[in-house]
């Protein structure tokens, strides 16, 4: 167990809905990452906070969108979801930028 | 941004058997992370490994950042160690290389 907690651990949905995706870090980690898992793209990078500021952005869609709150957990919403958005998406937590990055058990989201 | 490759694509071990899977990088990296991604999806850490070798039980890893490259062992390999390996370069964020699909076979 990283101590990183997602939730839901599954979501099926259809075309065109939204819907939000949770992040709890580990405890005193300030720093979350959002990743996408697909089959054809591989394991990519999606955004970073860090203690609630975004820190830098990867190849996330305008239709996407995260924040982090006071207390740290972390949020990311999906709008306007399409068939290739289904992906298993990780959320990943580490007490600074150059430390280890400890993730999260997934969302396997299904957009039917 | 870094490219991160990995070889080889595919490995199929007996059970018992020894192996080596290599990740290449093209820049300089802050650190550098292996994983294993179980049958269920899960991502477990493997190693935090910059620079130097590191040993936790059956695997062992070795880095050499000046020659951009890491190496991750697996020894006596057991069929929970089949999955899929990979590695990560951490340039504020991880890059991830394509990884090693390891099946070991009973």
């Amino acid at each position: 167990d990283s101590g990183v907690t997602q939730t839901p651990k599954h979501l099926i949905t259809a075309t065109g809905q939204r819907v939000t995706l949770r992040c709890s870090p580990r405890s005193g980690d300030l720093s979350v990452y959002w990743y996408q898992q697909s089959l054809d793209q591989g394991l990519q990078f999606l955004i970073q906070y860090y203690n609630g500021e975004e820190r830098a952005k990867g190849n996330i869609l305008e239709r996407f969108s995260a924040q982090q709150f006071p207390d740290l957990h972390s949020e990311l919403n999906l709008s306007s979801l399409e068939l290739g958005d289904s992906a298993l998406y990780f959320c990943a937590s580490s007490a600074s930028e150059e430390e280890t990055q400890y993730f999260g058990p997934g969302t396997r989201l299904l957009v039917l | 941004g870094i490219q991160v490759e990995q070889s080889p694509p595919d490995l199929i071990l007996q059970e018992g058997a020894n192996s080596t899977l290599r990740c290449n990088f093209s820049d300089s990296v802050n650190n550098l992370q292996w994983f294993h991604q179980n049958p269920w999806g899960q991502l477990i850490n493997l190693f935090y490994i910059p620079s130097g070798t590191k040993q936790n039980g059956r695997l062992s890893a070795t880095t050499v950042a000046t020659e951009r490259y890491s190496l991750l062992y697996i020894s006596s390999s057991q069929t929970t160690d089949s999955g899929v390996y990979f590695c990560a370069v951490n340039d504020y964020k991880l890059s991830f290389g394509a990884g090693t699909t390891v099946t070991v076979r009973a």
